[in-house]
């Protein structure tokens, strides 16, 4: 079974300050970890994936994640905060079992952006 | 290339009605999953199609159901209605040597009252 837990249901930054969304994961085997960053009344759009090459993943609007096994964990990273990035972000997980690749979601983080 | 559609954007059904959405898959993708959002929750997971038949369900009961045309398209069907029922239903496609990753639809809106 698979599990993600998304630390802080609600994050509020400044713009130009640095975002952190963390994520924590749970799988039986090596995981392929994703961010997908949904605004309101969207559906989800794909932020960045880690499918076991690099551990630095980068991302489309100057996000990274890094994937660090030891800590089970797939935090998202941003240097500076736009106006823009204020949406509600979802770390998923899928993994190789069975012959389908579901994605099991976290509960979701809300960013704020503060001008 | 065309992106993942879904239809209708909306639509409010009455409790015990039976409902229909629809999805056609982004050009070159052979995998449909739906998805369940419920408000203020992430995604669950429903079931996935390919080559026409089911592969993999999560858990969700048998008045859930779901069917995949020759073309890719899917569609979700919802028998006896619950207002439980009512949430945010996402589409998503992908190609079958890279199913896991998965590009979504903007979804349909139901509201069960």
């Amino acid at each position: 079974a698979q599990s993600v837990t998304q630390l802080g249901s609600h994050v509020s930054v400044s713009e130009g300050a640095l975002v952190l969304l963390r994520c924590n994961y749970s799988s039986s085997v090596p995981p392929y970890l994703f961010w997908y960053v949904q605004y309101p009344n969207q559906g989800l759009q794909l932020l960045l994936k880690y499918t076991s090459a690099a551990t630095l993943v980068k991302g489309i609007n100057g996000f990274e994640a890094e994937f660090k096994k030891s800590e089970t964990s797939f935090h998202l990273t941003k240097p500076s905060a736009h106006m823009s990035d204020a949406a509600e972000y979802f770390c998923a997980v899928s993994d190789s079992g069975g012959s389908n690749y579901k994605l099991t979601f976290g509960k979701g983080t809300l960013l704020t952006v503060n001008p | 290339e065309t992106g993942v559609t879904q239809s209708p954007t909306h639509l409010i059904k009455t409790r015990g009605q039976q409902v229909t959405l629809r999805c056609s898959s982004q050009s070159g993708h052979n995998t449909v999953s739906w998805y369940q959002q419920a408000l203020g929750q992430g995604p669950q997971f429903i079931f996935q199609y390919y080559r026409e038949e089911e592969n993999g369900r999560g858990n969700f009961p048998p008045r859930f159901s779901g069917l995949q045309f020759p073309n890719y398209s899917s569609e979700l069907n919802v028998n006896a209605l619950e207002l439980d029922d009512s949430a945010l239903y996402l589409c998503a496609s992908s190609a079958r040597d890279r199913v896991y990753e998965q590009y979504f639809g903007p979804g349909t809106r139901l509201t069960v009252t």
